[in-house]
C-alpha cells in the first residue's frame, strides 16, 4: 500500500544551526511532492514542492531534495529560526491522483 | 481578508448529535477539500469538490456528507456523532485539483470534541 512516513518524530536543534527534516515514500509512482509547516493551532502551510525530474529545488532558506532511487524526500532549514518550530510535514501524490497522502509529522524544536 | 476561513473554530457536542462545519475561500479556487486530522496529527483526505463536483470521497462513514453550494463554499455535515469523530477537522482550496500539483491553501480548522 502507500505510505509515506518520516525517521523522526522530534528533532531539536539550536538557533542557528541547519535542521534537515527527513521523509520515506513508497509509492515509486509518486511524481509530486509537497512540505508543509504546521503550528500550534493552525492550519498546515505550503512550504515548497518538488517534481521528480528534479532532484534539488531551492527556496527562501529552505531547499528540497529528492532521491527517487531509495524513495527518500528532505527538508533542509537554514539557520533555523524560533519561528521554524511547528510540525513539517511530507505529502506526495500519484499523477493519476487526485489525492494528496501526508506523511505522520516531525516536530522541529528550536533552542534559543 | 482571510483565503480560507472555516466555522466554527471549536465545537463541543454530545454523542448522537447532528452538526455542520462551514468553509469559505475568498481565492477564487475551483477546488476545495476537507482533511481529518487526528490526535496523533495525522492528517488525511475525506473529500474534495472541483466546480461543485465531488471528485474525491474517501472510505468515510456516510454519517459525513460535503455539500457545496457554489465554488467557494464546502460545508461537511456530520449525523448521529460519534466519539470516533473527535479530531480537527481543515477545509482546503486550490485553484485546480492535482495532478496539475496546485498549491492547497488550508483554513484554520475545526476542532471537534464529541463527549
Amino acid at each position: 500500500g502507500e505510505s509515506v512516513g518520516l525517521h523522526l518524530p522530534t528533532l531539536s536543534v539550536q538557533e542557528g544551526d541547519n535542521s534537515i527534516i527527513n521523509c520515506a515514500y513508497s509509492n515509486s509512482a509518486s511524481d509530486y511532492f509537497i512540505w508543509y509547516k504546521q503550528e500550534s493551532g493552525k492550519g498546515p502551510q505550503f512550504i515548497i514542492d518538488i517534481r521528480s525530474n528534479m532532484d534539488k529545488r531551492q527556496g527562501q532558506r529552505v531547499t528540497v531534495l529528492l532521491n527517487k532511487t531509495v524513495k527518500h524526500l528532505s527538508l533542509q532549514i537554514a539557520a533555523t529560526q524560533p519561528g521554524d518550530s511547528a510540525v513539517y510535514f511530507c505529502a506526495e501524490n500519484k499523477g493519476s491522483s487526485y489525492k494528496l497522502i501526508f506523511g505522520s509529522g516531525t516536530r522541529l524544536l528550536v533552542r534559543p | 481578508d482571510t483565503a480560507v476561513s472555516q466555522t466554527p473554530k471549536y465545537l463541543v457536542t454530545q454523542m448522537g448529535n447532528d452538526k455542520s462545519i462551514k468553509c469559505e475561500q475568498n481565492l477564487g479556487h475551483d477546488t476545495m477539500y476537507w482533511y481529518k486530522q487526528d490526535s496523533k496529527k495525522f492528517l488525511k483526505i475525506m473529500f474534495s469538490y472541483n466546480n461543485k463536483e465531488l471528485i474525491i470521497n474517501e472510505t468515510v462513514p456516510n454519517r459525513f456528507s460535503p455539500k457545496s453550494p457554489d465554488k467557494a463554499h464546502l460545508n461537511l455535515h456530520i449525523n448521529s456523532l460519534e466519539l470516533g469523530d473527535s479530531a480537527v477537522y481543515f477545509c482546503a482550496s486550490s485553484q485546480d485539483p492535482l495532478p496539475q500539483g496546485e498549491t492547497q491553501y488550508f483554513g484554520p480548522g475545526t476542532r471537534l470534541l464529541v463527549l
